[in-house]
């Protein structure tokens, strides 16, 4: 069954250090989102993706955040200086089209810790 | 304010009882689909199911049923017969006509007892 794959599953970074979580959509998938959890919180939208420019994002999605499709297959979520308060578990996810009908698969998640 | 609305923040049954998560959501659009994930403890988040906002027929699929009610703005989750296996995060979404995200819900942390 295919499914979304995000590299690393856990990510150690120092504050003020730049990061880069990879995901892999599955592939004839059209929309990309990031999402982010904080420990014990609620998921998070950050950011939707689609032909190749940002459709939608959410005011936690800041100067300090940039996404990427690079080669048609991955899809990255750039934070550029990471603060303390970044550290959570950041989800990528896909949908075959546009439309509130279907669901998102979500990857496994890339737990992001900011020391 | 908050789209989507899970009060119940912990719960805890024995193995083989029935359980309700409960979801209230707000939307102005008429058209729309609410959803249900879970996430269990390796932090994943699984698709359950999918429900819009012109079908109020309730369903059950294995263990699993839902009672969406229009006039109450609530879409509750019903587990029947639990299992350890189904403790996790359950978490309830809304997608809206107007945009593409998904609101989630706050969560609802299930733990079923052997």
């Amino acid at each position: 069954e295919p499914e979304v794959t995000q590299t690393p599953s856990h990510q150690v970074t120092q504050m003020g250090q730049e990061v880069i979580l990879r995901c892999v959509p599955i592939s004839n998938h059209l929309y990309f989102y990031w999402y982010r959890q904080i420990l014990g919180q609620k998921v998070e939208f950050l950011v939707s993706f689609y032909n190749n420019e940002i459709s939608e994002k959410s005011e936690i999605f800041d100067d300090q955040f940039s996404v990427e499709r690079p080669d048609g297959s991955n899809f990255t979520l750039k934070i550029r200086s990471t603060k303390l308060e970044d550290s959570a578990m950041y989800f990528c996810a896909s949908r075959p089209r546009q439309g509130m009908s279907t669901e998102a698969f979500f990857g496994q998640g890339t737990r992001l810790t900011v020391v | 304010a908050q789209k989507v609305t899970q009060a119940q923040t912990e719960i805890s049954v024995v193995e083989k009882e029935d359980v309700t998560l409960d979801c209230v959501y707000e939307t102005r659009d008429t058209t729309y689909y609410l959803f249900w994930y879970k996430q269990p403890p390796s932090g994943e988040l699984v698709f359950l199911i999918r429900r819009n906002s012109f079908d109020e027929q309730n369903e059950i699929s294995g263990r699993y049923s839902w009672n969406f009610q229009k006039s109450t703005s609530s879409f509750n989750f019903t587990i029947t017969a639990s299992q350890v296996v189904d403790s996790a995060v359950y978490f309830c979404a809304l997608s809206e006509n107007t945009g593409n995200q998904f609101y989630f819900g706050t969560g609802t942390s299930l733990t079923v007892i052997p």
